[in-house]
């Protein structure tokens, strides 16, 4: 089954422990992205990745970190999570020129 | 950066017309989407419109697209309960030699009986 997957689904940590959230897609897409979706806000890109080794940033960068060493997974990483940056994170991938992006199932992080 | 807007809430009656707007500012943008997120879901694809057309029809979806105005809507026939939802209005922005999605911020759709 074509899809994006993301672990874990929820996660509750504290303030400054370094964290990993994991996204993976197995139809062979190029473009990979993050969101977070804040209520009042949206949906907002955090970084996308138009291939393996070309990451850029997004709307909201500050706090977060990335790699695509494969083209398979693109995780998020959080090196010194804060409060602020409680929310639902969405990975999504598609193809270089396509037109639908395809979404994960979402992460819901609570950093205390 | 470029921006998508439209109104945060619509609420209907069950069986009326929805309609959802929504205005776009990249004149280069060659699609338009409309994704729909359910409760506790990530977004899923619900219809789009190439930039040369001015409307899509697909059950009880239409699709219109101003291009001169930068203005799209997503009108729902015949509402029902199960379309409660957040719908996202994106375009295909071009920045950095590529179509980069950019989403606006949903407009939630509230269907009471």
């Amino acid at each position: 089954e074509a899809q994006v997957t993301q672990n874990p689904r929820y996660l509750i940590t504290v303030t400054g422990k370094k964290l990993t959230v994991t996204c993976s897609q197995n139809m062979n897409h190029e473009y990979m992205s993050w969101y977070r979706q804040d209520p009042g806000l949206g949906l907002r890109q955090i970084y996308y990745s138009m291939n393996v080794e070309v990451t850029d940033k997004g709307d909201v960068p500050e706090g977060y970190k990335v790699s695509r060493k494969e083209k398979r997974n693109f995780p998020l990483i959080l090196e010194s999570p804060s409060p602020n940056q409680t929310s639902l994170y969405f990975c999504a991938s598609k193809t270089g020129a396509g037109n639908e992006q395809f979404f994960g199932p979402g992460t819901r992080l609570t950093v205390l | 950066g470029e921006d998508v807007e439209q109104s945060l809430f619509l609420s209907v009656r069950e069986g009326d017309s929805s309609v959802i707007n929504c205005t776009y500012t990249d004149s280069s943008s060659t699609y338009l989407y409309w994704y729909k997120q359910e409760p506790g879901a990530g977004l899923q694809l619900l219809t789009y419109i190439f930039s040369n057309m001015d409307m899509k029809q697909d059950q009880r979806l239409t699709v219109l697209l101003n291009k001169k105005d930068k203005h799209l809507s997503l009108r729902i026939a015949d509402t029902q309960t199960g379309d409660s939802a957040i719908y996202f209005c994106a375009e295909n922005a071009f920045s950095g030699g590529s179509y980069i999605p950019t989403f606006g911020r949903g407009t939630s759709l509230i269907v009471h009986p």
